[in-house]
């Protein structure tokens, strides 16, 4: 079946300016996250939803990125003012349960995106 | 804080031996801990996963082991082949199971 996809794979903007970053997940699946990675650095956590509701928000780094997944599905992380400090690659990924399922956790895995790759000149 | 850590960060080998890569986590209350590949210019990928009610798992060449009271967990690679080539990541869920730490990763070198 379809995996994550996200668009636009490839993202150049102006400093100041907003973007928006979507994701659309495996169909399903109830949980999804929002990852930002620089190069050779492991995924950075930014937020989470279950469904609709954003769970956790703690690793946003600042006001000025926000998410939302208004219909329990495709999620879009919006940057305002962008700043070149924010260019690096976001990634989501999707999990079909927000736990861990039984004793071999099946269910929980995060299934990754291609990303975006943000550059702000 | 929440953390994960993780060594080393490059490891060069030779075709056939085997490959350890080890993480530390700092929340003891962390039950969920998968091990991801990522090749160059590829999403990261799970190859193996293992919860904190076992302390050892195997699937074909890979396995991971858990060490709850130390909070340690590894990977081990047996017969290494030049495939598997890439930068593996390891990770611990936080709060709940909701929030996924990733450790830097560690690029591996199969030399043929």
């Amino acid at each position: 079946g379809a995996g994550v996809s996200q668009s636009p794979r490839y993202k150049v903007t102006k400093r100041g300016q907003d973007v928006a970053l979507r994701c659309d997940p495996i169909s399903g699946h109830v949980s999804l996250y929002w990852y930002r990675q620089a190069l050779g650095q492991g995924p950075e956590f930014l937020t989470y939803f279950n469904y609709e509701a954003q769970q956790d928000k703690s690793g946003l780094p600042n006001d000025r990125f926000s998410a939302e997944r208004p219909e329990g599905s495709i999620s879009t992380l919006t940057i305002q003012r962008t700043e070149q400090r924010d260019s690096a690659m976001y990634r989501c990924a999707s999990s079909l349960a927000p736990r861990p399922i039984g004793t071999s956790g099946r269910g929980y895995e995060q299934y990754f995106g291609p990303g975006t790759r943000l550059t702000v000149t | 804080g929440e953390n994960v850590e993780q060594h080393p960060s490059t490891l060069s080998v030779q075709e056939g031996d085997s490959a350890v890569i080890k993480c530390t986590y700092s929340d003891s209350a962390s039950n969920y801990f998968p091990w991801y590949k990522q090749e160059l210019g590829k999403r990261p990928q799970l190859i193996i996963d293992i919860r904190s009610n076992v302390g050892e798992k195997k699937d074909q060449r890979i396995a991971v082991t858990l060490n709850k009271t130390a909070k340690h967990f590894s990977l081990h690679i047996t017969e290494t082949q030049p495939e598997d080539s890439a930068v593996y990541f390891c990770a611990a869920t936080f709060t709940g199971g909701f929030k996924t730490i990733f450790g830097a990763g560690t690029r591996l070198f199969v030399k043929a």
